[in-house]
C-alpha cells in the first residue's frame, strides 16, 4: 500500500528566508512523486515530479526537492521564501492506475 | 496555451436541484479526472475516465455522475446536491503511455455553494 505523510500543517517563515516543507512517503515499489502548490480559490499547479531520473529535482519558481529512498522523504525546499509563496503545498504520491494519494497539505504562511 | 478549463468558476444551486458542472481541455490527454475538494482539505478522488471507460471511485456516493461526450469534454453532475456537497470541484487530465500518464493537469476548479 502506498502512503503520503506531511510532517507540517503550517510552515511559517520570513521573506527572504529559506524555506522547508516536509514529505515522507511509503510505497511498495517505486513511486513517482509530486509536489502541487495551490493559491487560495485556485486550481493546483504543478511544481515539479519525481519519476525515477535525478534524485534532486528542480521545478518551478525556484523549488526544488530531494527524492531520498533510503529516508523515504521527498522534502521541497526554496533558497528565499517570497510572499508570492504563501499558500498551500500538497505531497503527492503516483500508486500507478492513473490513481494518486495526496498528503493533506502543509500551509505557507511567508512573514514581510 | 493548452489548458484545462472549468466553467463556471462559482456556481449555487439549491438544495435537491441538479446541478452540472464542465471541464474541457485542450491538451489532447486521454484520461479526465474529477475531485472534490472541501475547506482546508486535500482533494479526493471521485471518479475519472481513460478514454470512454469510466472508473468510480468505491466510495463516490451515487448521487454522483460524470459523462464524456468527447476526449475535450468531461461534465460532473450532481443529482440532488447535500448541504454537504459544497466545496471546489477539481477537474484534471493526464496522458496515459509514454510514462507521463501519472502527471495530472488541474484546471482551476469550480466553487459549488448549496443554499
Amino acid at each position: 500500500a502506498q502512503s503520503v505523510t506531511q510532517l507540517d500543517s503550517h510552515v511559517s517563515v520570513s521573506e527572504g528566508t529559506p524555506v522547508l516543507l516536509r514529505c515522507n512517503y511509503s510505497s511498495s515499489y517505486s513511486p513517482s512523486l509530486f509536489w502541487y502548490v495551490q493559491h487560495p480559490n485556485k486550481g493546483l499547479q504543478l511544481l515539479l515530479k519525481y519519476t525515477s531520473a535525478a534524485t534532486l529535482v528542480k521545478g518551478i519558481n525556484g523549488f526544488e526537492a530531494e527524492f531520498k529512498k533510503s529516508e523515504t522523504s521527498f522534502h521541497l525546499t526554496k533558497p528565499s521564501a517570497h510572499m508570492s509563496d504563501a499558500a498551500e503545498y500538497f505531497c503527492v504520491v503516483s500508486r500507478g492506475g492513473f490513481k494518486t494519494i495526496f498528503g493533506a497539505g502543509t500551509r505557507l504562511f511567508v512573514k514581510a | 496555451d493548452a489548458m484545462v478549463i472549468q466553467n463556471p468558476r462559482y456556481q449555487v444551486t439549491q438544495f435537491g436541484k441538479p446541478v452540472t458542472l464542465s471541464c474541457s481541455q485542450t491538451l489532447n490527454h486521454n484520461v479526465m479526472y474529477w475531485y472534490q475538494q472541501k475547506s482546508s482539505q486535500a482533494p479526493k478522488l471521485l471518479f475519472h475516465y481513460y478514454d470512454k471507460d469510466f472508473n468510480n471511485e468505491a466510495d463516490t456516493p451515487d448521487n454522483f455522475q460524470s459523462r464524456r461526450p468527447n476526449t475535450s469534454f468531461c461534465f460532473l453532475d450532481i443529482r440532488s446536491p447535500g448541504l454537504g456537497d459544497a466545496a471546489m470541484y477539481l477537474c484534471a487530465t493526464s496522458r496515459a503511455g509514454a510514462g507521463e500518464q501519472e502527471t495530472q493537469y488541474f484546471g482551476p476548479g469550480t466553487r459549488l455553494l448549496v443554499l
